[in-house]
């Protein structure tokens, strides 16, 4: 299994400038999230989802939207760029059982926008 | 708010030093705890995780970690660290068992010196 993967590792951008960061998971769990990880701030979440088709903001949405195109893959999209959004993105996954489970992060995407 | 919080920001110790790593949480409620480590360029990884039974627990490469609930803390130690224990250091906590997500704190540098 390669368990969380992310496309691509790195990216630079210039403001104004949309792309969209892929993630993918081959652990038939039904929860993913995205996370961006700043120095100093630890992870913040950006979005997650619960189950496929459902999709919830998190702590530092503004910017950003996500899709669920299925159970595997979750992707973040930003439409226009900023400064502020240069960060480490990971995505993760966890299974969805009546008691919480770990989650399983991907190995990140270095994003820098000028 | 609720909040996770990891007083070390950075620590150096010499090989076969112990360490102990603080982190507190806020919150009254049931919560699920974790440790993630993240070695130099690679993505996070799972120490050690309690979410009830005994409170000390045990993970990964000799780390363990004892959660009092009456001090909200998870600190994590380890008798004797190791120059490949080099890596930065986030303790999680799950605040919110409906939404499943993670509150991270902002992490902790440790330096092992040969």
């Amino acid at each position: 299994n390669a368990g969380v993967t992310q496309t691509p590792k790195f990216q630079v951008l210039k403001t104004g400038q949309s792309m969209t960061l892929q993630c993918a998971q081959d652990m038939n769990h039904n929860s993913m999230y995205w996370y961006r990880q700043d120095p100093g701030m630890g992870l913040r979440l950006i979005y997650y989802s619960a189950s496929e088709g459902t999709t919830d903001k998190g702590e530092v949405p503004n910017g950003y939207n996500v899709s669920r195109l299925n159970k595997r893959e979750f992707s973040l999209r930003l439409e226009s760029a900023a400064p502020s959004q240069t960060s480490v993105y990971f995505c993760a996954s966890s299974p969805r059982t009546r008691s919480y489970n770990e989650q399983f992060f991907g190995p990140g995407t270095r994003l820098t926008v000028l | 708010a609720q909040s996770v919080s990891q007083h070390n920001h950075h620590v150096i110790l010499s090989e076969a030093a112990s360490l102990e790593l603080g982190c507190n949480y806020s919150y009254g409620g049931t919560v699920n705890l974790f440790w993630y480590v993240q070695y130099p360029g690679q993505h996070l990884q799972l120490l050690l995780k309690y979410f009830s039974g005994d409170p000390l627990v045990k993970g990964i490469k000799g780390f363990e970690a004892e959660f009092i609930k009456s001090k909200f803390s998870f600190n994590l130690r380890k008798p004797s660290v190791q120059w490949s224990d080099t890596a930065e250091y986030f303790c999680a906590v799950n605040l919110d068992t409906g939404r499943r997500a993670l509150t991270f704190g902002s992490g902790t540098r440790l330096q092992v010196q040969p």
